[in-house]
């Protein structure tokens, strides 16, 4: 399964807003809306931000919003914070009943 | 509160084989998909095998199929990955990880904190 395209870096300043865009097919991202993102600090595990496109898992910040449009899904950050700095993954449910994850993107919080 | 913790990992030579565990807790461990996902060092996330709830859909990434197989003991709370024919490209962390729900078409939602494999001779 192929990855699917992040920017591999994207940068904002406190309280701006940023956008994370995730580049698929017509056979993953494109297919389906089983669309996550992940936020996952150095050492660290990874934690689940966004599921299903656009939904939130308790807990996390509505700061943090999901979209899809065509093969390309995107996370928004807004009000960004220090803490939001991380590598993000996104990734998706494909045809193949495989998962295929993004290259990763690192925020970085000026 | 739901718990996961991976062990198992280690050094082993290639072409060796290795099995890993995940204890599981703090939910019913028979009703959810699970899944094993690695980490190369330095790299991005890598999907490697799901299990759906009842065990009747196993699917695998294409890097380990025939290689890799996925299982579970209900009665232990436990779900393992059983590696064979060991490669040096399969060194990663491994993250056992919940999916959301019963389907083999759910995502990850609680993640351990990992077991590292290193294969090399």
């Amino acid at each position: 399964q192929s990855a699917l395209t992040q920017p591999a870096s994207v940068s904002g300043s406190p309280g701006q807003s940023i956008t994370i865009s995730c580049t698929g097919t017509s056979s993953d991202v494109g297919d389906y809306n089983y669309v996550s993102w992940y936020q996952q600090y150095p050492g660290e595990a990874p934690k689940l931000m966004i599921y299903d496109v656009i939904y939130r898992p308790s807990g996390v910040s509505n700061r943090f919003s999901g979209s899809k449009s065509g093969n390309t899904a995107s996370l928004t950050i807004s009000g960004l914070q220090a803490e939001d700095e991380a590598d993000y993954y996104c990734s998706s449910y494909t045809s193949r009943r495989t998962y295929s994850f993004g290259t990763g993107t690192k925020v970085t919080v000026l | 509160q739901v718990q996961l913790v991976e062990s198992g990992g280690g050094v082993v030579q290639p072409g060796r084989s290795l099995r890993l565990s995940c204890a599981a807790s703090g939910f019913s461990f028979s009703n959810y998909a699970m899944h094993w996902v690695r980490q190369a060092p330095g790299k991005g996330l890598d999907w490697v095998a799901v299990m759906s709830y009842d065990e009747s859909n196993k699917y695998y990434a294409d890097s380990v199929k025939g290689r890799f197989t996925i299982s579970r003991d209900i009665s232990k709370n436990t779900l393992f990955l059983q590696m064979n024919s060991l490669r040096a490209d399969d060194t990663a962390v491994y993250y056992c990880a919940r999916a959301l729900s019963y389907s083999s078409s759910s995502m990850f939602e609680y993640w351990g904190l990992g077991t590292l494999v290193t294969v090399s001779s």
